[in-house]
């Protein structure tokens, strides 16, 4: 496809269950950025990768939360053992260079009960 | 603590009206960007600001980068009832990192 593909579009889980979030990005994009965005606020910073391999994860919240990426394309980011505290919309971005725009996926709506 | 701090974090104004978004960090930016989302989107570039005090002018509206390109502003001349929306700034710094700015939610009432 021509966009940032995210999906599920929205997850409701049960608190303690855990979740796997997907991205595809558009081709040719190297860089890959996770944002976690609760209800009227902004972008909070997760994890962003560089091809494969991720330089910055300072923003994941816990150690229930990793992201992969592999084949320079498909993210993945996972919560395990889900809280209420979890419940955001999360985003995927990505972008060609440093300085150049980032292209958003319209997020993954999670609501943890 | 918000590396970019965004001020106001609410505007309500009528049709016709200008307004004034800030965005002002104490870190230097190679570059700056203001987005807007709408509900259930992600956000959308309006444009990129790289050299200190540079303006750009997107129809009605105009972004100014600070000449220490630290801070920036976005400026709408007689806004319409589509401006309304989430604007957000956002700065790259070390690497490829890129931070946002908590937001404006911006409300033009018809």
């Amino acid at each position: 496809g021509a966009g940032v593909s995210q999906s599920p579009s929205n997850k409701v889980t049960e608190k303690g269950k855990d979740v796997e979030l997907r991205c595809d990005p558009i081709s040719g994009h190297t860089a890959l950025y996770w944002y976690r965005q609760r209800l009227g606020q902004g972008l909070e910073f997760l994890i962003y990768f560089q091809g494969n391999s991720a330089p910055d994860k300072s923003g994941l919240p816990s150690d229930r939360f990793s992201a992969e990426r592999t084949g320079e394309s498909v993210s993945t980011l996972t919560i395990q053992r889900t809280q209420q505290e979890d419940s955001a919309v999360y985003l995927c971005a990505g972008r060609q260079l440093r300085n150049s725009p980032l292209h958003f996926g319209n997020g993954t709506r999670l609501t943890v009960t | 603590t918000q590396l970019l701090e965004q001020s106001p974090q609410f505007l309500s104004i009528q049709e016709g009206e200008n307004l004034t978004v800030y965005c002002n960090s104490s870190s230097v930016f190679s570059s700056l960007q203001w987005y807007r989302q709408e509900p259930g989107e992600g956000p959308v570039l309006l444009v990129t600001v790289v050299t200190g005090g540079e303006v750009k002018k997107l129809k009605r509206l105009t972004f100014q980068f600070g000449d220490a390109r630290k801070d920036s502003s976005l400026h709408i001349t007689a806004a319409q009832t589509g401006d309304t929306g989430l604007y957000l700034c956002a700065g790259d710094g070390v690497g490829y990192k890129l931070s946002f700015g908590a937001g404006t939610t911006v409300t033009v009432r018809a």
